[in-house]
């Protein structure tokens, strides 16, 4: 157990639609990370978020988004939802996000149909 | 950006056999990070090394920070290590995000 906490386990939607994807760091851990893993773009970087502020962007597209509260746990938003957003969305954290080990969440498995 | 490549991209092995993994990175990098996603989705930290050699079990990582490369060795493989193989070393400039190489897939028959 990574003690990264990401629900649900799996979400099956439709199109157009909005989804929230949750995640719970391990203890202490000040930095989420989001990543998104489809079948043809691979592992890809999403957002970071550091201490409840936004600290780096990747192609992350403009009809998602995310935060992080003073609790630490982070929400990634999915709107309008497309077929080709289906994919396993993880969470990682680490304490600082430097110089540190990912731990990487369960992933949270989304289908869109 | 860093390239992470690696090879094979497919290996297929009999229980018992030993293999090793390549992760090729472009630029210099401070951590590298090896992780087995198993057939359930998961991704499993097996090694954060940014140099040097370590051993866990069965599984052991060699990485050649000078020469830009890191090496992931598996012994007396069990199905139960089939699944894919992800290197990932962190981007430079305050953020340290991961890049990832799009794996090996190893699959162990009985």
């Amino acid at each position: 157990d990574s003690g990264v906490t990401q629900t649900p386990k799996h979400l099956i939607t439709a199109t157009g639609q909005r989804v929230t994807l949750r995640c719970s760091p391990r203890s202490g851990d000040l930095s989420v990370y989001w990543y998104q893993q489809s079948l043809d773009q691979g592992l890809q970087f999403l957002i970071q978020y550091y201490n409840g502020e936004e600290r780096a962007k990747g192609n992350i597209l403009e009809r998602f988004s995310a935060q992080q509260f003073p609790d630490l746990h982070s929400e990634l938003n999915l709107s309008s939802l497309e077929l080709g957003d289906s994919a396993l969305y993880f969470c990682a954290s680490t304490p600082s996000g430097l110089g540190n080990i990912q731990y990487f969440g369960a992933g949270t498995r989304l289908s869109v149909l | 950006g860093i390239q992470v490549e690696q090879s094979p991209p497919d290996l297929i092995l009999q229980e018992g056999a030993n293999s090793t993994l390549r992760c090729n990175f472009s630029d210099s990098v401070n951590n590298l990070q090896w992780f087995h996603q198993n057939p359930w989705g998961q991704l499993i930290n097996l090694f954060y090394i940014p140099s040097g050699t370590k051993q866990n079990g069965r599984l052991s990582a060699t990485t050649v920070a000078t020469e830009r490369y890191s090496l992931l060795y598996i012994s007396s493989s069990q199905t139960t290590d089939s699944g894919v193989y992800f290197c990932a070393v962190p981007t430079q400039g305050g953020s340290e995000k991961l890049v990832f190489g799009k794996g090996t897939k190893l699959t162990v028959n009985p």
